[in-house]
């Protein structure tokens, strides 16, 4: 099954850009997800890439994607107090309902600092 | 956009009773419905998948007699833990797959925080 790493912990002060790494295993993950959780609650989707694309822009946010590599990264430009939290990569394959399931690397905790 | 919702937000129960979660798709139809685990510090584990009128598929070593999952509706899906224990307390996910456009995306609900004492 498909395997998402990312690392643990990115410190970064406000104002400056955050950059979250992930690599994946499975090369057949059509799309690939970064989410956003803040303490005690869900996942807010923020950004995804489908995988013939190389970046993705969306405002602050830039996803590149390396498929020889397999690995994505998220850049957070700007980074603010509010970004703190932890954001999850997520790689999807079809399930045998044909839905797509999402496989979560372990998240990294951002900790903005002032 | 897409929301989804859980009910109850947190509940602590006695050792031994039996919780039910509700999960709601608020403004859309979900056919699939996704069941996930968080523990403290650590990522979300997929427990099972629910699909509406049918049974639900279990991952591997999750026990479906403890956690019975029914989806009977094109909008909602509910978790039961059956006799509760303290290492089943943990966060409790539900994920509905809605379609934007021509792209499906998967909207998670705020989470359920269960203490079993």
């Amino acid at each position: 099954g498909e395997d998402v790493e990312q690392s643990l912990f990115l410190s970064v002060r406000e104002g400056d850009s955050s950059v979250i790494n992930c690599t994946y295993t499975d090369s057949s993950s059509t799309y690939l997800y970064w989410y956003k959780q803040e303490p005690g609650a869900g996942l807010q989707l923020l950004t995804y890439i489908f995988s013939n694309m190389d970046m993705k822009q969306d405002q602050r946010l830039t996803v590149l994607l390396n498929k020889k590599d397999k690995h994505l990264s998220l850049r957070i430009a700007d980074t603010q107090t509010g970004d703190s939290a932890i954001y999850f990569c997520a790689g999807s394959r079809i399930s045998s309902g044909s839905a797509r399931q999402l496989t979560f690397g372990s998240g990294t905790q951002l900790t903005v600092l002032p | 956009g897409a929301v989804v919702s859980q009910h109850p937000s947190w509940v602590i129960c006695k050792s031994g009773t039996s919780v039910k979660i509700e999960c709601r798709s608020l403004d859309f139809q979900a056919t699939t419905m996704f069941w996930y685990r968080q523990f403290p510090k650590q990522s979300l584990m997929l427990m099972a998948t629910s699909n509406e009128g049918s049974k639900a598929t279990y991952e591997q070593g999750v026990e479906k007699d403890k956690f019975l999952i029914n989806h009977a509706s094109l909008t909602l899906s509910t978790l039961t833990v059956t006799s509760a224990h303290p290492e089943d307390s943990s966060f409790y996910i539900c994920s509905a797959i809605g379609v934007a456009g021509h792209q499906e995306t998967q909207y998670f609900g705020p989470g359920t925080r269960l203490l079993v004492l």
